[in-house]
């Protein structure tokens, strides 16, 4: 069982917009503004996607944002493109030099 | 261009040993902080352990320590896990990761498997 709670599964058409939630506790996601996201792509090493809840790494389109309110954070998908679809994680860190992760959601663009 | 790249994953049997390595290149290794992060087969990722930049502070988490040891070599771009009494809930990818100094992960390699089984 995973620290953080995610969705199995969400899914859009192309150019809709989805969100992924991620619970946690008030002693990581809650807590801390150290929220980020994953993207996992097969046979491709993963790539992040939003730090920090709500900064974009340079190369990441402005499609992808993230927000947290009290223990759980979202990643929120606008404009979904085929290339969008993938597993996505969040993680957050959680004091002592301790992080967790959640179990993983995939977004299927139909 | 950042790349980091695993090896040493196999199969090993329960009790046994495994040592992980991770070439660095395309940035100053010597000044990011270096994680291990593995995925569970249907069960998400999993946090393992963290080195500071000249290897002098070590964290793991409490499913591994004792049992896991991260280190690294500055001089040779390389971070390594020595993994001890492997266990079948073990068995999974091993990733190499880039702390961002943000308590995020900003890059990470493409994985090595490690199987325990008997």
């Amino acid at each position: 069982q995973s620290a953080l709670t995610q969705p199995r599964s969400v899914s859009g058409s192309p150019g809709q917009s989805v969100t992924i939630s991620c619970a946690g506790t008030s002693s990581d996601v809650g807590q801390y503004k150290y929220v980020s996201w994953y993207q996992f792509l097969p046979g491709k090493a993963p790539r992040l996607s939003i730090y920090d809840v709500n900064k974009r790494p340079s190369g990441v389109p402005d499609r992808f944002s993230g927000s947290k309110s009290g223990n759980t954070a979202s990643l929120h998908i606008s404009g979904l493109q085929t290339e969008d679809e993938a597993d996505y994680y969040c993680s957050s860190y959680a004091g002592g030099f301790n992080w967790v992760f959640g179990g993983g959601t995939k977004l299927t663009v139909l | 261009e950042v790349q980091l790249v695993e090896s040493g994953g196999a199969a090993v049997q329960p009790g046994g040993s495994l040592r992980l390595s991770c070439v660095a290149s395309g940035f100053n290794f010597g000044d990011y902080n270096m994680h291990w992060v593995r995925q569970l087969p249907g069960k998400g990722l999993e946090w393992l352990s963290v080195i500071s930049r000249d290897g002098s502070s070590t964290f793991s988490a409490d499913s591994v320590k004792g049992r896991f040891t991260i280190s690294r070599d500055n001089s040779k771009h390389s971070l390594y896990l020595v993994m001890n009494t492997v266990r079948s809930e073990d068995t999974a990818f091993y990733y190499c990761v880039r702390d961002n100094t943000d308590w995020s992960f900003d890059y990470w390699g493409r994985g090595t498997l490690v199987t325990v089984s008997s």
